[in-house]
């Protein structure tokens, strides 16, 4: 079965600081999509980024982008220039294929926090 | 505006009871889904539905039933046989093909079961 780790209950940073929330996952599939989900507040799902497993190429969206290690498994988002609405609940997500309706797998999320 | 909306946002009920948690897009989606939010456990999926008059169990459909009798409306019964209902329930949607397969999530409903 899938799994993914998020092994930051809680993150800060500084306003305009640069923060980077890590996530690993456990797969044997080749084919499948990761992506960010944000919580503010208010807990609507809010999508961040997403990234295709076959292309190598990070992710990028504004100050958001991805670190993405396929062999080790490894998903983490880099917030640039961070800002006080950033401050959220995020969830990695992983989705095993392109075709139907897979489930997402979430982790347990990582709470940061924006220092002013 | 398309989307997703979830009603109500604060539902009250007390233990023993049944419970429907209403769930509509507009987005002319073919799947929705329904997850299950607790604190500290990220989203647990519910039940999922790919087209109307189907549905699959996901990771913890005990006590849970749903209904897909129309394409833009997937009502989740919580029953009183759900051990532990008190939560925050969220709703998405999905196309089925396409590139992205994102899920747009709707507001949520917490429910407090007493």
């Amino acid at each position: 079965a899938q799994t993914v780790t998020q092994s930051q209950p809680e993150m800060s940073v500084q306003e305009a600081e640069t923060v980077t929330l890590s996530c690993t996952y456990d797969t044997s599939e080749s084919d499948y999509y990761l992506f960010w989900y944000k919580q503010p507040p208010s807990r609507q799902m809010i999508l961040v980024i997403r990234q295709e497993a076959y292309k190598q190429q990070n992710a990028t969206e504004n100050r958001f982008s991805v670190n993405f290690q396929k062999a080790a498994k490894s998903f983490s988002l880099k917030i640039s220039d961070s800002q006080l609405g950033d401050a959220a609940m995020y969830f990695c997500a992983y989705r095993r294929s392109n075709f139907g309706n897979e489930k997402l797998t979430f982790g347990t999320g990582t709470r940061l926090t924006i220092i002013p | 505006d398309g989307g997703i909306t979830q009603s109500p946002k604060y539902l009250f009920r007390k233990e023993g009871q049944n419970v429907t948690l209403s769930c509509e897009q507009n987005l002319n989606h073919d799947a929705m889904y329904w997850y299950r939010q607790d604190p500290g456990q990220g989203l647990r999926l519910i039940y999922y539905s790919q087209i109307v008059n189907d549905f699959q169990k996901g990771d913890i459909a005990e006590g849970y039933s749903v209904s897909r009798e129309k394409k833009e409306s997937f009502p989740l019964t919580v029953t009183s046989a759900q051990k532990n209902p008190t939560a925050f329930y969220l709703c998405a949607s999905s196309i089925v093909a396409g590139s992205s397969y994102e899920q747009y999530f709707g507001p949520g409903t917490r429910l407090t079961v007493t």
